[in-house]
C-alpha cells in the first residue's frame, strides 16, 4: 500500500521567511496530493492540492511542486506570518471513491514574530 | 462550498458505555465517507471507508464490532464506539467525498472522545 514520508517533523522560522515541507510517496498510482493545515482541536483544512498531471501550483503565498518521477512533492510558504503556525499534513491518494487519503506524519510549523 | 458537519465536538463517557458520532454533509451528497482517528501529536489514521447503502470496509487492525459504522443515507454517516475503554480516547474525524468532485475530500471538525 501507499506510504507517505514527511519532513521535517518540526520547523521554526522567523516571520517573513519562507518555509518548505517535503513529502515522498511510494505508490506510483497515486494521482492526488493535497496539503492540510490543522490547528489544535480542529479538523484538517485543505490549503492547496495538486494532481499528477501538473508540476506546480500556486495560490498567493502558498505553492506546491510535484515531481512524479522522483515521487516527491513539496509545500512552499513565502512571507510567513504568525497565523501560519499550525501542523501541516501532506497526503496522497488515487482519487475519489477509489482511494483514500494516506497522510504523512505532519510538520509542526512555528512562525516567530 | 462543501461543508461537513460533525457532532458532537467533545464527549466524555464512562468505560463500558457506547458513544455515537455523527457526520453530515450539509450541501452535497456524499457517496463515500471516511473515518479517521488521531492520537495526540500524531497523524490521521484511516479506520474505515463507508459507501452509502453498503457495509463499511475496515482497515487492518480496526475492530469492526467495536467501531460500528453506518452510512444509511447520502448525507449521514455515524460511528459508534461500543463498550468504550480509556484507550479509545482519541480525536475522531470524518471526511466525505462527492461524485462530481473526483479529487475532493471535505473534513468534519472532529470529535474529541474522552473515556473515563
Amino acid at each position: 500500500g501507499e506510504n507517505v514520508e514527511q519532513h521535517p517533523s518540526t520547523l521554526s522560522v522567523q516571520e517573513g521567511d519562507s518555509a518548505v515541507i517535503k513529502c515522498t510517496y511510494s505508490d506510483s498510482a497515486s494521482n492526488y496530493f493535497p496539503w492540510y493545515k490543522q490547528e489544535l482541536g480542529k479538523g484538517p483544512q485543505l490549503i492547496i492540492d495538486i494532481r499528477s498531471n501538473v508540476g506546480e501550483k500556486k495560490d498567493q503565498r502558498i505553492a506546491v511542486t510535484l515531481n512524479k518521477t522522483a515521487k516527491h512533492f513539496s509545500l512552499h510558504i513565502t512571507e510567513t506570518q504568525p497565523e501560519d503556525s499550525a501542523v501541516y499534513f501532506c497526503a496522497a491518494s488515487r482519487g475519489g471513491s477509489q482511494g483514500n487519503l494516506i497522510f504523512g506524519k505532519g510538520t509542526k510549523l512555528s512562525v516567530k514574530p | 462550498g462543501a461543508v461537513v458537519s460533525q457532532h458532537p465536538s467533545r464527549v466524555i463517557c464512562k468505560s463500558g458505555t457506547s458513544v455515537k458520532i455523527e457526520c453530515r454533509s450539509l450541501d452535497f451528497q456524499a457517496t463515500t465517507m471516511f473515518w479517521y482517528r488521531q492520537f495526540p501529536k500524531q497523524s490521521l489514521m484511516l479506520m474505515a471507508t463507508s459507501n452509502e447503502g453498503s457495509k463499511a470496509t475496515y482497515e487492518q487492525g480496526v475492530e469492526k464490532d467495536k467501531f460500528l459504522i453506518n452510512h444509511a443515507s447520502l448525507t449521514l454517516s455515524t460511528l459508534t464506539v461500543t463498550s468504550a475503554h480509556p484507550e479509545d480516547s482519541s480525536f475522531y474525524i470524518c471526511s466525505a467525498s462527492r461524485p462530481q468532485d473526483f479529487y475532493g475530500y471535505t473534513f468534519g471538525s472532529g470529535t474529541r472522545l474522552t473515556v473515563v
